[in-house]
C-alpha cells in the first residue's frame, strides 16, 4: 500500500503557482519523498526528489516539514503543459508505490 | 540523447496468445524496473532487475508473467496465454545506479496491451 496522501484533485491559474500537498505520517528517517508526473498517455516523468532538507531543481521546488510528516511540491509559474497527474512516493530500499496521485488541473 | 524505449507501443491479442514486450533502457543504466498500470490505477511494480540479475519479482502476479534481461541492457517481459485481466499498460524503467534508494527512475512510453 501507498505510504502517502493526497488530494485526489486541484486546479490552478496559468501562471500562478501550483502548491501540491502529501502527507506521509508513517515515514521512516531512511525514507526519501519523490515526486513524478504522468503526462495523459505518456510514462511516469521523475520531478525531484529529497530526505530532510528542501530541494530545488529546474522543475520544482521540494519543502519536506521539519517532522517530515508532509511535504510540498511547488512549481512556481504552472503552465497549460503542467496539467497531469502528480505522485508523492515514499521510497526506501524498495521499489517505487504509486498512489492514486493528484489530478493538477492548470487553467488559462 | 535517447530516454529508455519501449516496442510495440500497441498490443492487441485474443485470449491465450503469448505476448512478448521489449523494453529498452538509457545506455549504460544498471537498473531496470517493469510496471503494470490498470485503467486509471497508479503504476504497479512487477519486477527489477540489477544489470542481468532479477532481484526482485515479488510483484508479477502470476507464473504466466516471465522477464529477462539476459545481456544486462536489453529486457523482455513474457505474458503466456493472455487473460483480459493482463490489459493494461506496461511501464519500463532504468537508472543509473544499482542500489534502489536516492535513485530516479526514467520511465518509457509504456505498451498498451489489450486483450479480447
Amino acid at each position: 500500500d501507498a505510504k502517502t496522501t493526497q488530494p485526489p484533485s486541484m486546479d490552478c491559474a496559468e501562471g500562478r503557482a501550483a502548491n501540491l500537498p502529501c502527507n506521509h505520517s508513517t515515514i521512516s528517517g531512511n525514507e526519501y519523498v519523490y515526486w513524478y508526473r504522468q503526462i495523459h498517455s505518456q510514462g511516469p516523468q521523475y520531478i525531484i526528489h529529497g530526505l530532510k532538507n528542501n530541494e530545488t531543481n529546474e522543475m520544482a521546488s521540494l519543502i519536506i516539514t521539519e517532522d517530515r510528516k508532509s511535504s510540498t511540491l511547488i512549481l512556481p509559474h504552472a503552465t497549460l503543459r503542467d496539467t497531469a497527474v502528480y505522485y508523492c512516493i515514499v521510497e526506501g530500499a524498495q521499489k517505487l508505490v504509486f498512489g492514486q496521485g493528484t489530478r493538477l488541473t492548470i487553467n488559462p | 540523447g535517447a530516454g529508455v524505449s519501449q516496442s510495440p507501443r500497441y498490443k492487441v491479442a485474443k485470449r491465450g496468445q503469448d505476448v512478448a514486450l521489449r523494453c529498452d533502457p538509457i545506455s549504460g543504466h544498471v537498473s531496470l524496473f517493469w510496471y503494470q498500470q490498470a485503467l486509471g490505477q497508479g503504476p504497479e511494480f512487477l519486477t527489477y532487475f540489477q544489470n542481468e540479475a532479477q532481484l526482485d519479482k515479488s510483484g508479477l502476479p502470476s507464473d504466466r508473467f516471465f522477464a529477462e534481461r539476459p545481456e544486462g541492457s536489453v529486457s523482455t517481459l513474457k505474458i503466456q496465454r493472455t487473460q483480459q485481466e493482463d490489459s493494461a499498460v506496461y511501464l519500463c524503467a532504468s537508472s543509473f545506479r544499482a542500489r534502489l534508494t536516492n535513485n530516479e527512475q526514467f520511465f518509457g512510453p509504456g505498451t498498451r496491451l489489450t486483450v479480447l
